[in-house]
Formats: structure tokens, sequence, C-alpha cells
């Protein structure tokens, strides 16, 4: 049981926009940033979001995150093919003085 | 561009104490950045296992912390990772990673994983 909480999939056509909601509490989402990563099949995460919409060199614009109160959301906008892959929030954790994961979203491109 | 890779034996026996080694090039481990370990169970998510900085300071996953211990060696430019009293549930792929900014907590560079299977 992850203590940031991602729907197990979402799906979505080429050029669609989809969301991936990622839902915390007071002392993690509320309190801190909230990063995002894309982990390609069979290759280790990758950085997407971070800091407030912040995007690491190379990653598209398309890419976009928001907060609202104890949740977090990461937009996509015009899917594309090379988009499949699972998505993870992840923030720090004042609470359990720890960063913690979601337990991730497979985003499957139909 | 710096680059993470993660070293270690493969397979571990059930009570032993994994041990693995990320090292780190060509930037010096010993800039102000954390460095830390995450894991993945075979088609589970991410756990994080702790983060050290070069000065000795470090931060532990209050699930695992009586059982990790992280440490920095500035001459070989690499970190370590010691888990001790391992059981199947600790059989994941381990990654070493850079934390960008204690600030934002987010990973910025990863290795490339080493898969670790606990068994006799």
């Amino acid at each position: 049981q992850s203590v940031l909480t991602q729907p197990p999939s979402a799906s979505g056509t080429p050029g669609q926009r989809v969301t991936i909601s990622c839902s915390g509490s007071s002392s993690n989402i509320e309190s801190n940033t909230v990063n995002w990563y894309q982990q390609l099949p069979g290759t280790a995460p990758k950085l997407l979001i971070y800091s407030n919409n912040q995007r690491p060199s190379g990653v598209p614009a398309r890419f976009s995150d928001s907060k609202s109160g104890t949740s977090a959301s990461l937009a996509i906008s015009g899917l594309q093919s090379e988009d499949e892959a699972d998505y993870y929030c992840a923030a720090w954790d004042d609470s359990l003085n720890g960063l913690v994961f979601g337990g991730g979203t497979k985003l499957t491109v139909l | 561009q710096v680059q993470l890779l993660e070293s270690g034996p493969g397979l571990v026996k059930p009570s032993e104490t994994l041990s693995l080694t990320c090292t780190v090039s060509p930037y010096s481990i010993s800039s102000a950045y954390y460095w830390a370990w995450i894991r993945q169970p075979p088609g589970r998510g991410l756990e994080w296992i702790g983060s050290s900085y070069h000065s000795g300071s470090t931060y532990y996953n209050p699930t695992l912390k009586s059982r990790v211990t992280m440490s920095v060696d500035t001459s070989k430019n690499q970190f370590s990772l010691k888990l001790s009293s391992v059981t199947a549930a600790d059989t994941a792929v381990y990654y070493c990673a850079r934390v960008k900014s204690t600030t934002t907590y987010s990973f910025d560079i990863w290795g490339q994983g080493t898969m670790v299977t606990v068994s006799s």
C-alpha cells in the first residue's frame, strides 16, 4: 500500500490529452513539491517534472503538472505512442521523514 | 554528462547482507549533492531506500532503517548500500540516483539499475 495513491492504469488515443492523478495528505503533497517520473519498459525511471511544473532539459512542454491541496495531477497533451510508459509521483513526507512514491500508473496509448 | 553505474552480486542468500556500490563519473561525489538508492521489486513500484552525503549525513526509509547502512567513499568517487538480513522480499532492481535538490527531493540522474535476487 503506497503512501501516495495513483490509478493503476490510464489510456488515451494519439493526440488526446490525458491526466494521471496522485492523492496524498497534508504531510506530503500539501506541504512539499511533487515530482513525476516516467519509466519506459525495461529502463530506469527518468525525471519528468519537478518543483512546480519545471521540466528537465529535453522534456517536451506537452507534459505539465498541477497541485491542489493534497492532490496532484500530471497532464500529457498531444498524446504520442512513445508516451506509453509507467508514471510515478513522489514527494517528501514530513511525518515519515522520508521520500514516498505513488504506486505507479501504466499509460497505454490505444 | 554525469553517469552512475551500480555494481555488486546479483545473488544473495537469505539472512545475509546485500552490498552494492554506485560509481559516479566524471563528476566529483564531494559536490553539494545527496546520493540515493531506490529499488523496484519485479512488476512493482519504486521504493526509496535512503540518501547519503559525502559528509556522512544520511536519511533512511523508516521501514528499512534498522537494516540499512549507506556511505560515501570520496577517494573512489563511489557510494554504497548495505542491507542486512535479507529475505526474498528484498529481491528487486536496485537503482542509484543523484538527488537534484533537498528542497524538491527529485532524482535527476539515475543508474541503469542492477537486479539482485535473494535465494538460497
